[in-house]
């Protein structure tokens, strides 16, 4: 069981949108602790998406957009296109576990 | 820009240690936090711990008995150490830039480790 908790996967046609939710507890999001996102593309390497919540890496299109509420965070891809499809993850710190906790990844399918 | 490079065994047998190096091109180890992160067959990521230049480091308090990192300020290289390996081991093992209690941004390629007798 992670730590954060991500739904397993999410669907959506091209052109639509979808919503990745990340939820935590009080001894990570709910600690102020920051959330960061990464894609990860078949076959190749994590990509950082967001990091501290809500910003974007430079390249990084702005179909992709987060937030972060109490003890949730939401990733948001607008306009889905099939180079999308991957797997999301979410990422914090846990002051309980001084250490930084992963969710347990979402896999979006175009 | 930085780029990060694993090296090490692809395979290794149960009960021995594994040893991983990370080799830090286009910029200084100085100044950063080196984390190194692993991906087991379909499973998620998992965060292993992170080390600094000036030697402290923390781990994963699921690992924290069985592995060690440091980093080799004038190679510019961070290593890990994972010992008394199980199957359970067996992984993508990534290393990256940024520590426990930020964003982790680049990663190396990754390294696959199979552990088998």
């Amino acid at each position: 069981q992670s730590v954060l908790t991500q739904p397993p996967s999410v669907s959506g046609a091209p052109g639509q949108g979808v919503t990745i939710s990340c939820t935590g507890s009080r001894s990570n999001l709910g600690a102020n602790s920051d959330v960061h996102w990464y894609q990860h593309l078949p076959g190749s390497v994590p990509k950082l998406l967001i990091f501290n919540n809500i910003n974007r890496p430079s390249g990084v299109p702005d179909r992709f957009s987060a937030s972060k509420s109490g003890t949730s965070a939401s990733l948001v891809i607008t306009g889905l296109q099939p180079e999308d499809e991957a797997d999301y993850y979410c990422q914090s710190y846990d002051t309980g576990l001084s250490g930084s906790v992963f969710g347990g990844g979402t896999k979006l399918t175009v | 820009q930085v780029q990060l490079q694993e090296s090490g065994p692809g395979q290794v047998k149960p009960s021995e240690t594994l040893s991983l190096t990370c080799t830090v091109s286009g910029g200084s180890i100085g100044s950063y936090y080196w984390s190194w992160i692993r991906q087991a067959p379909g499973e998620g990521l998992e965060w292993i711990g992170t080390t600094h230049y000036t030697g402290s480091a923390n781990y994963n308090v699921s690992l924290k008995s069985r592995v060690t990192m440091s980093v080799d300020t004038p190679s510019n290289q961070f290593s890990l150490k994972v010992t008394s390996l199980t199957t359970a081991d067996t992984a993508v093992y990534y290393c990256v830039r940024g520590g426990q209690r930020s964003w982790f941004d680049p990663w190396g390629q990754g390294t696959l480790v199979t552990v088998s007798s």
